[in-house]
């Protein structure tokens, strides 16, 4: 079975830290694996996309890494800032399926003054 | 560039009712998919559509159904609807296929069964 899983399911640190969320998931034939983060009763905004060929893509302060042999993806944020506080959710674009994203539980982070 | 809308916002019905939610995607995106979200599932695919045709179809009862339009704008019906179907439901649009493709988010819609 095709599944997505985060690691913490939350995290509260102080601003200016630097930290990291884990996502695994079970088989390795993937096409891609998207970050994105959710604000609370809001839709999904996308921070990432790596691609099955990838091994990381970087965007300001985010970082994310690909091993897909070993079914991981790890988001590094830089310097968190409070606005950061958001549900990160990782998802992956299993092959054989169109547009089919399998999501994580996310992980909830806070990031206090 | 307008991102994803989906409309409407906000939904109250009652037990046994139907809905119709509506999604817009982004200009020149061709591939249109339905997700919902609960708190005791996450986030869990229902459809996904490309040229007015389904491709992909998630594990759900037939009480919930889409369709996709010439213009890529889609619609999700669910009839009969029961108290477990609150939930948010987003859409996503995507290019072609999204082996590649980023996939863009709407801000969902919120369905509340009474």
């Amino acid at each position: 079975k095709q599944e997505v899983t985060q690691i913490p399911a939350a995290l509260s640190v102080p601003e200016g830290e630097n930290l990291v969320l884990n996502c695994s998931f079970t088989d390795s034939a993937i096409y891609n694996l998207q970050w994105f983060r959710q604000d609370p009763g809001k839709g999904l905004t996308s921070l990432l996309l790596i691609q099955s060929s990838q091994r990381e893509q970087t965007s300001g302060r985010l970082n994310a890494s690909l091993d897909k042999s070993s079914g991981r993806s790890t988001l590094y944020i830089a310097a968190s800032q409070p606005g950061d506080s958001a549900t990160y959710l990782c998802a992956v674009h299993f092959s054989g399926g169109y547009n089919k994203l399998i999501f994580g539980a996310g992980t909830r982070l806070a990031v206090h003054p | 560039k307008a991102g994803v809308t989906q409309t409407p916002r906000y939904l109250i019905k009652t037990r046994g009712q139907q809905v119709t939610l509506s999604c817009s995607p982004i200009s020149g995106h061709r591939s249109v998919s339905w997700y919902q979200q609960t708190p005791g599932q996450g986030l869990q695919f229902l459809f996904e559509y490309f040229s007015e045709t389904q491709r992909n179809k998630g594990n759900f009862p037939g009480r919930f159904s889409g369709r996709q339009f010439s213009n890529s704008r889609s619609e999700m019906n669910v009839s009969t609807l029961e108290l477990g179907d609150s939930a948010l439901y987003l859409c996503a649009s995507s290019y072609l296929s999204g082996r590649t493709d980023t996939q863009y988010f709407g801000p969902g819609t919120r369905l509340t069964v009474l």
